[in-house]
C-alpha cells in the first residue's frame, strides 16, 4: 500500500469552528491533492500542491485553505466550518510525470 | 481542462467482458487518459492509463481510438468485486490537476 495517511478519520464539529485535516505521505511524491465527495457525487478537487509552499485552487476552493510546509504533509483547513462542508474528504498523492495517484482512506467530517 | 463524458451506469454479467466507454473529444496532444475506480466506502484506486497506444495490465486493458477522441476500458472477466464507479480522467503530461467527472456506475450480476 502507498504510504498515505489521513487524520482524523472521523470528526464531528460545530458550525463556526475551525477544522484542520491532515494528509501525510511517506513516498516523497511531489503532488498532493484534497478532494471532497458528497453522497451520489464524484470527487471534486478543492486544492492541490505541486511542491513545498506551492499550491493552487481546484473546482471548489471557497471556504478552504491549504498549507504545505514540508513535502510529507498537506493540511486542509476550514476556517469556519459550515454545514455545507459536511462531506468525505480524500487526499491523494502523485509522483513526478504522468504517474498513477494514490488515495487515502478518507476523512468523514460532519458539521452540526 | 478537457472534459470527459461517460454513461451514468452499466450492467454486466459475472465472468463476461465489460467495455466501459469514455468520450474526450477536446483532448489535447499531451493529455494522458487515466482510469480510476472507486469501490464502495473506499478511496479511488488506479486502474490504467495511456497516451496513444493500447495498454494492458493485470487489472484491465485500455483501447484508445486512433483520433484519441474516445477510449474504452475493458475488464476481461467481470467479477462481483469489480462493481464500482469507474472514472475516466484526462491528465496533462506534467502532473498537476486530476479532475474527476461523475463516472460510470458498474453493476455486476451473478
Amino acid at each position: 500500500d502507498a504510504g498515505i495517511t489521513q487524520s482524523p478519520r472521523h470528526k464531528v464539529t460545530e458550525t463556526g469552528t475551525p477544522v484542520t485535516l491532515r494528509c501525510h505521505q511517506t513516498e516523497n511524491h511531489r503532488y498532493m491533492y484534497w478532494y471532497r465527495q458528497d453522497p451520489g457525487h464524484g470527487l471534486r478537487l478543492i486544492h492541490y500542491s505541486y511542491g513545498v509552499k506551492d499550491t493552487d485552487k481546484g473546482e471548489v476552493s471557497d471556504g478552504y485553505s491549504v498549507s504545505r510546509s514540508k513535502t510529507e504533509d498537506f493540511l486542509l483547513t476550514l476556517e469556519s466550518a459550515t454545514s455545507s462542508q459536511t462531506s468525505v474528504y480524500f487526499c491523494a498523492i502523485r509522483g513526478q510525470g504522468n504517474t498513477e495517484a494514490f488515495f487515502g482512506q478518507g476523512t468523514r467530517l460532519t458539521v452540526v | 481542462d478537457a472534459k470527459t463524458t461517460q454513461p451514468n451506469s452499466m450492467e454486466s454479467n459475472e465472468e463476461e467482458p465489460v467495455h466501459l466507454p469514455c468520450n474526450h473529444s477536446t483532448i489535447s496532444g499531451t493529455d494522458y487518459i487515466h482510469w480510476y475506480r472507486q469501490l464502495p466506502s473506499q478511496g479511488p484506486e488506479y486502474v490504467i492509463h495511456g497516451l496513444t497506444s493500447n495498454v494492458n495490465n493485470r487489472m484491465a486493458s485500455l483501447a484508445i481510438a486512433e483520433d484519441r477522441k474516445s477510449s474504452t476500458l475493458i475488464l476481461h472477466r467481470a467479477t462481483l468485486r469489480d462493481a464500482a464507479v469507474y472514472y475516466c480522467i484526462l491528465s496533462m503530461e506534467y502532473g498537476n490537476k486530476l479532475v474527476f467527472g461523475a463516472g460510470t456506475i458498474l453493476r455486476v450480476k451473478s
